[in-house]
């Protein structure tokens, strides 16, 4: 099974400030097809996941731009720019190249 | 918009069956592959099945694999989850999603005696 490496566990930022979490995985995530399938979600509490980032960098739909990710192959970050209080809750990353699915093990974002 | 919904959960003895089902509204339905996540209270988020678009396709992981069933109506836009042999630790909230984009607001299972 891929390992999906989630740091860190927790972060503490200013509301303002900016946020880098990383996803390292056990093996490539770019499929035989070629295309990397490498997600970014946001729990916030009390409710269902939502996609942010789908495919290592492309934004969902009404995400805002303060959302990026990059990387490739292994290695894997999602980055959030001008942290506002709704941005709050767990992250996860899932890698859908490879069955069975796996998730990192979440980053809960927190005001410092 | 996209709807997903799901039903079915509640409260369970260990060595019974459940079965969960997802109503889908908002798109078509049988273009689309269909899974089930779950996630154990307190705790991060575990893929549990995926379907393909037309049922042909079916994959599992391990730990549910010959106990758990993933199958699709759609004729009736729904995605099921038959699980049987129920252990205490398939407790949690089991969400439907779409291709991993739309997810449902998850339905809780307990298993206990």
């Amino acid at each position: 099974d891929v390992v999906m490496t989630q740091t860190p566990v927790s972060l503490p930022v200013s509301l303002g400030g900016q946020a880098s979490i990383s996803c390292r995985s056990s093996q490539s995530l770019v499929h035989s097809n070629g295309n990397t399938y490498l997600h970014w979600y946001l729990q916030k509490p009390g409710q269902s996941p939502q996609l942010l980032i789908y495919r290592v960098s492309n934004r969902f739909s009404g995400v805002p731009d303060r959302f990026s990710g990059s990387g490739s192959g292994t290695d894997f970050t999602l980055k959030i720019s001008r942290v506002e209080p709704e941005d709050l809750g767990d992250y996860y990353c899932l890698q859908s190249t490879h069955f069975p699915l796996t998730f990192g093990s979440g980053t809960k974002l927190e005001i410092k | 918009e996209v709807q997903l919904v799901e039903s079915g959960g509640g409260l369970v003895q260990p060595g019974r069956s459940m079965k969960l089902s997802c109503a889908a509204s908002g798109f078509t339905f049988s273009n689309y592959g269909m899974a089930w996540v779950r996630q154990a209270p307190t705790k991060g988020l575990e893929w549990v099945a995926t379907i393909s678009y037309d049922g042909s396709s079916t994959y599992y992981r391990d730990s549910v694999k010959g106990r758990f069933t993933i199958s699709r109506d759609n004729a009736k836009s729904t995605l099921y989850l038959q699980m049987n042999s129920l252990r205490s630790e398939d407790t949690a909230t089991y969400y439907c999603t779409r291709d991993y984009a739309a997810w449902g607001q998850g339905a809780s299972v307990t298993v206990s005696s």
